[in-house]
């Protein structure tokens, strides 16, 4: 079965540089979520969207930005990049009429890496 | 800021053995999920339980629930050293998931 798709997988920059993350979800699948985890942290929820709207927004900072294209992939742009921002960076997805399972399914991870 | 807690943050034991860990949650939820992170991977999805269930059997893994007092636990059986993990619980509040720390479980053969 396809899963989430995450790229790039590795990705490092230097400060103050931008980096653009990208989630294809599940196909079928409307809702996505972020996540940010740092090193030995649990994962934060950063943004999600439905149906290409944002429908909930966690501790993301100003800095970065997202959003959800027509053909429901959704791209995560950071600017201004900081060492703190070094950290591994979940996708997730769903499906909003399945609520059989509400289970979200994660990708692989894109590792950023801060220099 | 954190929706969970867990304990114990780690646990060490040995193949055959059971494995227990608890996690705490402070808001009304929707749903509790468990999911298992190996060393800087994905996450994996475990079991999913809704707030008006008590407990819930999937394969080797056991989950209960407990909503008078915010709390959780998860147990897996006969474990193997392929359990070697993290394990995360996540509270579902219609959308986001709000993680706890996590505990880390070493398997030895």
């Amino acid at each position: 079965a396809a899963g989430v798709i995450q790229s790039p997988r590795h990705l490092i920059k230097e400060k103050r540089e931008t980096a653009t993350l990208k989630c294809y979800p599940i196909p079928r699948h409307d809702t996505v979520y972020w996540y940010q985890q740092g090193p030995g942290q649990d994962p934060q929820f950063l943004i999600s969207f439905y149906e290409k709207m944002q429908s909930d927004k966690g501790s993301i900072p100003d800095r970065f930005s997202a959003q959800q294209f027509s053909d429901y992939h959704s791209e995560l742009n950071m600017s201004s990049l900081e060492l703190g921002d070094s950290a591994l960076y979940f996708c997730a997805s769903s499906s909003y009429l399945d609520r059989r399972t509400d289970t979200q399914y994660f990708g692989p991870g894109t590792r950023l890496t801060v220099l | 800021s954190q929706q969970g807690e867990e304990d114990p943050q780690a646990l060490s034991i040995q193949e055959g053995e059971n494995a227990t860990m608890n996690c705490s949650y402070k808001t009304s939820i929707n749903n509790l999920q468990w999911y298992r992170q190996n060393s800087g991977r994905g996450l994996v999805h475990l079991i999913l339980i809704r707030s008006n269930e008590r407990e819930k059997h999937s394969g080797r893994l056991r989950v209960t629930l407990d909503t008078s007092k915010k709390s959780s636990s998860l147990l897996i059986t006969a474990s193997r050293a392929a359990d070697t993990a993290s394990y995360f619980c996540a509270t579902d509040s219609w959308g986001k998931l709000q993680f706890g720390a996590g505990t880390q479980v070493v398997v030895t053969p």
